[in-house]
């Protein structure tokens, strides 16, 4: 297995410029989650879902979308980028259910953003 | 609203000596809790998780975690540290209800250990 696959590790752009994280399991989780760290700040959530066509906004979403079109895809988009947006971005997978299958979330091993 | 405490932002501890790394949160029913490692420049690894059930969690790379609802804590212990243990360690509490759809997260504890 895979696990949960992130590209690309390593990102460069410009102001205003947008582009697309990309995020894949191939575990069959239900739940996915997009966070970015910043130093000092913890992991903050962007967004999440919670099964394919559903998702929700997290802690700090403006200036990203995401869509699920399928279980295994989880793709952040960055509209407009912005030097604020800088950041290290992982993406997250998980089991639904409450239980010993469930809650662990599974993460990818990041995207380090830099806009200048 | 549920939060996370780490208390402590960075501990060194000798080689072979007993770690313990707190977390404190504030939930009104059982939580659904967890403790991370992110060794620099990687992603996040589960260590263990607590839902129901026996209070001492044991969990991977020999450590273990125990629930103390009274005191709202979840501390992660290890009884001899190595020098792979030099990370960042993160306490989260799942959002409610059981529920993991989002994980409320501590600041980290990084933790340094000398030879």
């Amino acid at each position: 297995n895979a696990g949960v696959t992130q590209t690309p590790k390593f990102q460069v752009l410009k102001t205003g410029q947008s582009m697309t994280l990309q995020c894949a399991q191939d575990m069959n989780h239900e739940y996915m989650s997009w966070y970015r760290q910043d130093p000092g700040m913890g992991l903050r959530l962007i967004h999440y879902s919670v099964g394919a066509g559903i998702t929700d906004q997290g802690e700090v979403p403006n200036g990203y979308n995401v869509s699920r079109s399928t279980t295994e895809d989880f793709p952040l988009r960055l509209l407009s980028a912005a030097p604020s947006q800088t950041s290290v971005y992982f993406c997250a997978s998980s089991y639904g259910d409450r239980g010993r299958r469930g809650g662990g979330y599974t993460f990818g091993s990041g995207t380090r953003l830099t806009v200048v | 609203a549920q939060s996370v405490t780490q208390p402590d932002i960075h501990i060194t501890v000798s080689e072979g000596a007993s770690l313990e790394l707190r977390c404190n949160y504030s939930y009104g029913a059982t939580p659904y809790l967890f403790w991370y490692v992110q060794s620099p420049g990687q992603g996040l690894q589960l260590l263990l998780k607590y839902f129901s059930g026996d209070t001492l969690v044991q969990g991977i790379k020999g450590f273990e975690a125990e629930f103390k609802r009274s005191q709202s804590s979840f501390n992660l212990r290890k009884p001899s540290v190595h020098w792979s243990d030099a990370a960042e360690y993160f306490c989260a509490v799942g959002d409610g209800a059981g529920n993991n759809r989002k994980l409320i997260w501590g600041l980290g504890t990084s933790l340094a250990v000398n030879p």
